[in-house]
């Protein structure tokens, strides 16, 4: 089993804050790191998905950037909003199967 | 378009018997996954389906556990005798591709509590 780790486990900030977490992966038998939003009683929905080292993911105020050779990628969120409440999950995709980390979950304070 | 549906979406059973969980990937995804998540964990891959290819059974903690997917769309994950530790929440993903490139659409769970 390949050990994909999140941090922090949780996370509070104000709305308007700015905020990012880690991913921290195997860097050998990479193929791919995909970033999800859980959020409560609905499905977990695709953010990135990100497979060159180096690379930078953008959507609206949230991006995420992939660093391969150290085993690490980051999440950040712009202008935290009451919506981006949710668990952060990442995956590291290798061979047929998807190892994810235990999310890290968000609550944006009004 | 319609996305992926599992269901039961709440299943409770007692210890000992037999379930079966059901997923309908979107139409044309060639891959499909099913994940469980206890209490406190992360997504645990439990078995992957692409096309026509023997599935990926790796992921499969017990022979009490097993899928099929017919026609190479609906699957049923069947979980034999149950257990306690079988209580889950049961994540049915499907994707355009094998390709680990591809994003995953998941469906809403299945939440079974083995009594």
């Amino acid at each position: 089993i390949l050990n994909v780790e999140q941090s922090p486990q949780s996370l509070h900030v104000q709305e308007g804050d700015s905020t990012n977490f880690t991913c921290s992966f195997p860097s050998s038998n990479f193929y791919a790191l995909h970033w999800y939003r859980w959020e409560t009683a609905k499905s977990p929905e695709a953010l990135f998905v990100m497979t060159l080292n180096g690379d930078e993911k953008k959507k609206g105020r949230i991006s995420a950037t992939l660093n391969t050779k150290e085993g690490y990628s980051y999440l950040y969120i712009k202008g935290s909003q009451p919506e981006d409440s949710a668990t952060y999950l990442c995956a590291f995709s290798s061979g047929n199967q998807f190892y994810f980390g235990t999310g890290t979950s968000l609550t944006v304070i009004p | 378009g319609a996305g992926v549906s599992q269901s039961p979406s709440n299943k409770v059973t007692e210890k000992g018997k037999d379930v079966e969980l059901r997923c309908d990937p979107i139409s044309g995804h060639t891959a499909l996954y099913w994940y469980r998540q206890s209490l406190g964990q992360g997504l645990e891959f439990l078995i992957y389906f692409q096309g026509n290819s023997a599935p990926d059974k790796s992921g499969l903690p017990s022979d009490r556990f097993s899928a099929e997917r017919t026609g190479g769309s609906v699957s049923t994950l069947t979980i034999q005798r149950t257990q306690q530790e079988d209580s889950a929440v049961y994540l049915c993903a499907s994707s355009l591709s094998g390709s680990k490139a591809y994003e995953q659409y998941f469906g809403p769970g299945t939440r079974l509590t083995v009594t």
